[in-house]
């Protein structure tokens, strides 16, 4: 398998532009998670879903935030209009169906990251 | 209060030296516990799960203690290797919530 495949790898872009990262999770994980990472506040929670449907979206900053999963091997996370301080890494992540006491049902595999400078 | 925190660090060791990390979490209903690995510009990778028993992976230890909420990962014999970033991290605990709460991390330099 060739993991959780991001795109694009780094996007520098101008302030009030419109951004879009893409996921591919790994096949047959239900669990599909957003998280940003910076260095004032390290890695966050944005939003997931199970089985495309979104579970937990509290994390998102505010409405120029969206997500979608159309299917079960892609997601988007659209920024519309970017700011300067949406500047961050964006990790997509996935994890297989959990089972009940399953340790390894939680466990996430990581994208290599998107990273976003906005200017 | 954060939900999982860590001290940032950095901690310079030399190679061959043993040291230990802590992190404390805030939710008692927590019942999923991991060490994750991030090198520089790297995606987080899993390091370790953390077992209410403790357990132990080569070189690495990890100790959990439900009733201080209060986790631990010992690194023996350290290598140039491992420097890296090192996240403790910590499932919600509310039923049919799947998210992982990650530290910020305690990063972790071993010099020769």
């Amino acid at each position: 398998d060739a993991g959780v495949i991001q795109s694009p790898r780094h996007e520098v872009t101008e302030m009030g532009q419109e951004v879009t990262l893409r996921c591919k999770p790994i096949s047959g994980h239900d669990y599909l998670f957003w998280y940003r990472q910076t260095m004032m506040r390290g890695l966050e929670l944005l939003i997931y879903f199970n089985n495309n449907v979104p579970i937990d979206d509290s994390g998102m900053p505010e409405d120029r935030f969206s997500a979608k999963m159309p299917n079960a091997s892609f997601s988007t996370l659209k920024i519309q209009p970017s700011e300067p301080r949406d500047s961050a890494v964006y990790f997509c992540a996935s994890s297989p169906i959990p089972g009940t006491a399953h340790h390894g049902a939680n466990v996430l595999t990581f994208g290599a990251g998107s990273r976003l400078t906005v200017l | 209060r954060k939900e999982v925190e860590q001290d940032p660090g950095p901690f310079n060791v030399p190679e061959g030296a043993t040291v230990a990390f802590n992190c404390t979490y805030s939710n008692s209903a927590s019942q999923s516990f991991f060490w994750y690995r991030q090198d520089c510009r790297k995606e987080p990778k899993l390091l370790m799960s953390v077992y209410s028993s403790g357990n132990e992976d080569g070189r690495f230890t990890a100790q959990l203690n439900r009733a201080s909420q209060y986790i631990s990962l010992l690194i023996r014999d350290s290598k140039l290797s491992d420097s890296a970033t090192y996240l403790c991290v910590v499932n919600a605990g509310d039923t049919g919530r799947r998210a992982l709460t990650f530290g910020s991390g305690t990063r972790l330099q071993v010099q020769p």
